[in-house]
């Protein structure tokens, strides 16, 4: 079953627009990842926030964990044509035998058009 | 650096037939995944191998098999394939004591 649902399925904007994408999940995690997927390309990772940090950046980039609530969000600012892309939560286990595994959800579908 | 490549991009099977699905990486990863896509479902893990010479199922492993052949590859075989089984699938890696996850290309594959 899949660990994280995202909100929501599709999102259409304009450039310069922000684009804010909401992701939840069930249980307890040790950090969260962000992907993006340009259409018929593999996942290219974008940004990690940890179970202990609440807020992260990266260049256009604004990621938030609220741990008591099990969601986190991805915010992008000023978007852009080529931000249009699917956005994949990834949510990694606490186990200590997880070697790495993530969970990830349906994605976000992203246009942005000029 | 090549990253991670997978071979074929596309694939046509019949229901019944085998195939193996190629992958590779080098930039010296230790755990390598595979992941297959489909509509509307995000990534389910199929298998993964956390170092040369283990293996382990992930969430829906029936009608795969895996081999680590060596710490740059990892391939995915398809006994005996169905129409459920299509799909695209991902290859990833990642480097020990990291988090992130670099991913091949994919393959199409349609099973008939």
């Amino acid at each position: 079953s899949q660990q994280g649902e995202e909100d929501p399925q599709a999102l259409s904007i304009q450039e310069g627009e922000n684009a804010t994408m909401n992701c939840s999940y069930k249980t307890s995690i040790n950090n969260l990842q962000w992907y993006r997927q340009n259409s018929g390309r593999g996942l290219v990772h974008l940004i990690l926030i940890r179970s202990n940090e609440r807020e992260k950046h990266s260049g256009r980039l604004r990621v938030t964990l609220d741990t008591s609530k099990k969601s986190s969000s991805l915010l992008i600012t000023a978007s852009r044509a080529a931000d249009t892309a699917s956005y994949f939560c990834a949510t990694a286990y606490m186990t200590t035998d997880s070697w790495g595994k993530l969970q990830f959800g349906a994605g976000t579908q992203v246009v942005v058009t000029p | 650096n090549a990253g991670v490549t997978q071979t074929p991009k596309f694939q046509v099977l019949k229901t019944g037939q085998s195939m193996t699905l190629q992958c590779a990486q080098d930039m010296n990863h230790n755990s390598m995944y595979w992941y297959r896509q489909d509509p509307g479902m995000g990534l389910r893990l199929i298998y993964y191998s956390a170092s040369e010479g283990t293996t382990d199922k992930g969430e829906v492993p029936n009608g795969y098999n895996v081999s680590r052949l060596n710490k740059r590859e990892f391939s995915l075989r398809l006994e005996s394939a169905a129409p459920s089984q299509t799909s695209v699938y991902f290859c990833a890696s990642k480097l020990a004591g990291r988090n992130e996850q670099f991913f091949g290309p994919g393959t199409r594959l349609t099973v008939l």
